[in-house]
């Protein structure tokens, strides 16, 4: 089974609707993080979190939200989707030990 | 703040022959430095890091990279590559301080052709 889990993997939704992408994780770390990957852009940090009770605002966190439920959870909601939230969100969580991310596999949201 | 350039967006080579994919990173204190592999269809995973030590820095796959700390670049180099090498490669730096989070460049494509 994969450290980082994403569900779900591919999601396709309409303007206006609220999304949820979730994330679990089994590393045991403090640490996670929500990024965006764009064609051309790389990856942008949305939000992170570097506890249960601490919640950040990454580079582009407008129209994102977060809830980090529990240490393993962490996840990603659009309250109201757009167009050009689409993307390939990628969680991730971070060793403190030696600052390397694990990625989970990615989830490819379209919003039509 | 810190910040990084790649500063090619895609890189056509040819099996076999040498590459060097080039990472410029900006910063006002002491950093850390990743190279992550994203292959199609597939998350990240860590090529390799220099924390602290040695400035030439092995990873998998028969990849390495070299810290310039004057030249304030990290770049990643195979001697010989294979069209399995074919894959988007990402630098990334974090500040010494708590391990901030990694700021990532815009990516290169690297095309292995035979």
């Amino acid at each position: 089974d994969a450290d980082v889990t994403q569900t779900p993997r591919n999601r396709i939704t309409k303007t206006g609707k609220r999304i949820m992408l979730e994330c679990s994780q089994t590393k045991g770390h403090d640490r996670m993080y929500w990024y965006r990957q764009d064609p051309g852009l790389g990856l942008r940090l949305i939000y992170y979190s570097f506890d249960v009770k601490d919640i950040n605002k990454g580079e582009i966190s407008d129209g994102y939200s977060v809830s980090r439920q529990a240490q393993a959870k962490f996840s990603l909601s659009l309250e109201s989707a757009i167009p050009n939230q689409t993307a390939l969100y990628f969680c991730a969580t971070q060793s403190q030990n030696t600052g390397e991310l694990f990625f989970g596999e990615g989830s490819r949201l379209t919003v039509l | 703040a810190q910040s990084v350039t790649q500063l090619d967006s895609q890189v056509p080579v040819f099996e076999e022959a040498p590459v060097e994919l080039r990472c410029n990173y900006s910063s006002s204190v002491s950093v850390y430095l990743f190279w992550y592999v994203q292959y199609p269809n597939q998350g990240l995973q860590l090529l390799l890091k220099y924390l602290s030590g040695s400035t030439l820095v092995k990873g998998i796959n028969g990849f390495e990279a070299e810290f310039n700390k004057s030249q304030t670049s990290f770049h990643l180099r195979k001697p010989s590559v294979h069209i399995s090498d074919t894959a988007e490669y990402f630098c990334a730096v974090s500040s010494y301080s708590g391990y901030s989070t990694l700021t990532f460049g815009k990516g290169t494509m690297l095309l292995v052709s035979p």
